[in-house]
């Protein structure tokens, strides 16, 4: 079975500083990984998404991951984190790019920006 | 781009009623609809599948009597919290695909049950 872990529930970051949020996924085959954000009363947006090809995807909102096979992890990172970015961070794994039911997400991660 | 609606945001109830949770596709049609439940500082489990015309799928280990789903339209999915009760009290949402694969699903903004 597929899972994900989010290790980090909640991060502080100052305005200007850069951030990484940790994910690692546990499948057996090849993963199609996703990282979504979620602010106040609002759904779930994707920020970007890994099927195949290069291991450094760019996203929105100048985000990127990069996909560690031998790790198993799909890290998010940004440069300069801006006060807008505060919202809660989720990774997601799926079986096949075929099936939106297939999605295991993580549990989170909150993250505050600090002026 | 494309939008999903879901209401209420929150809603509060007394023990023993019912409560039901919209989730509207605002300008696409989705033949299938996707249900989820998260509890604080956890993962979005998916609870069931909604499909158009038919019945729902659901989940190992959901009940089917307690959350009732109705898809009438190629726009709209219902949930229906059937005799709430206390540990019912979660977050709910709800998601589209504008197509069945993972890159086009969106999101409802969900909605905060808490039964009392």
């Amino acid at each position: 079975a597929q899972s994900v872990t989010q290790p980090d529930i909640h991060i502080t970051v100052s305005e200007g500083a850069s951030l990484e949020l940790r994910c690692n996924y546990s499948y057996g085959a090849t993963p199609y990984l996703f990282w979504y954000v979620q602010s106040p009363g609002q759904g779930l947006q994707l920020l970007l998404k890994y099927f195949s090809g290069d291991t450094l995807v760019q996203g929105i909102k100048g985000f990127e991951a990069e996909f560690k096979r031998s790790q198993s992890s799909f890290n998010l990172r940004k440069p300069s984190v801006h006060w807008s970015d505060a919202a809660e961070y989720f990774c997601a794994v799926g079986a096949s790019r075929g099936s939106a039911r297939q999605l295991t997400f993580g549990s989170g991660t909150q993250l505050t920006v600090l002026p | 781009g494309a939008v999903v609606s879901q209401h209420p945001s929150r809603v509060i109830c007394k023990s023993g009623t019912s409560v039901k949770i919209e989730c509207r596709s605002l300008d696409f049609q989705a033949t299938t609809m996707f249900w989820y439940r998260q509890f604080p500082k956890q993962s979005l489990m998916l609870m069931a599948t909604s499909n158009e015309g038919s019945k729902a799928t659901y989940e190992q280990g959901v009940e089917k009597d307690k959350f009732l789903i109705n898809h009438a339209s190629l726009t709209l999915s219902t949930l229906t919290v059937t005799s709430a009760h206390p540990e019912d009290s979660s977050f709910y949402i709800c998601s589209a695909p504008r197509d069945l694969t993972n890159e086009k699903l969106f999101f409802g903004s969900g909605t905060q049950l808490s039964v009392l």
